[in-house]
């Protein structure tokens, strides 16, 4: 199973606004409203951040916002903090049952 | 508050098995869909597998299917990942996962602290 394609890696100065992307087809990102994003820090388990595309779980701050056009689903960070440093992975439905994540990209501070 | 305990994990013989159990408690186990996430060393995230609230249903990765089983006892609030023939590419931390919202979700709010499985000679 292929994964999702993101950008390896990403960077941002504080204050700034990035963007990651989360391209897929049809079949799992353009097909259904099931994408995820999950933030990593080195040595822990992986926070959500962002479900079924632009839903915020309790206690995310509101800095994070996710969307979706086509077969690209997109995660924006506003107001770039030195604590999100981190590397990001999406997530996605593939068909009927499958569950498929992207390779992950890595957020430099600058 | 919400916990998840794996327990079971260790080294392992290429075709070996391992069950590896998660101990939930803090929400009500019996009405969230759980899944399995594993993490190579130095890899990335991929799901193992997903398994429903009532334990009726499951879905595997094609790189597990036909050697994990995934299961739950909602009596004692505890899923399991049953593992057999096991590759040295199974290597990985292993994942307990809850589901963020009762039913069908794309999002994974609660992670365990992970269980390390190494499979090697």
């Amino acid at each position: 199973q292929s994964a999702l394609t993101q950008p390896a890696s990403v960077s941002g100065s504080p204050g700034q606004s990035i963007t990651i992307s989360c391209t897929g087809t049809g079949s799992d990102v353009g097909g259904y409203n099931y994408v995820s994003w999950y933030r990593q820090h080195p040595g822990q388990a992986p926070k959500l951040l962002i479900y079924d595309v632009s839903n915020r779980p309790l206690g995310v701050s509101d800095r994070f916002s996710g969307s979706k056009s086509g077969n690209t689903a997109s995660l924006t960070i506003s107001g770039l903090q030195a604590e999100d440093e981190a590397d990001y992975y999406c997530n996605s439905r593939r068909g009927t049952t499958a569950v498929v994540f992207g390779g992950g990209t890595k957020l430099t501070v600058l | 508050e919400v916990q998840l305990l794996e327990s079971g994990g260790g080294l392992v013989q290429p075709g070996g098995s391992l069950i590896l159990s998660c101990a939930a408690s803090g929400f009500i186990f019996r009405n969230y869909f759980m899944r399995w996430v594993r993490q190579a060393p130095g890899k990335g995230l991929e799901w193992v597998s997903t398994i429903n609230s009532h334990g009726s249903s499951t879905d595997h990765a094609d790189s597990v299917k036909g050697r994990f089983t995934t299961s739950r006892d909602n009596s004692k609030d505890t899923l399991y990942l049953q593992m057999s023939s096991l590759r040295a590419e199974d290597t990985a931390v292993y994942y307990c996962v809850k589901a963020v919202i009762v039913g069908v979700t794309s999002g994974y709010d609660y992670w365990g602290q992970g269980a390390l499985v190494t499979v090697s000679s």
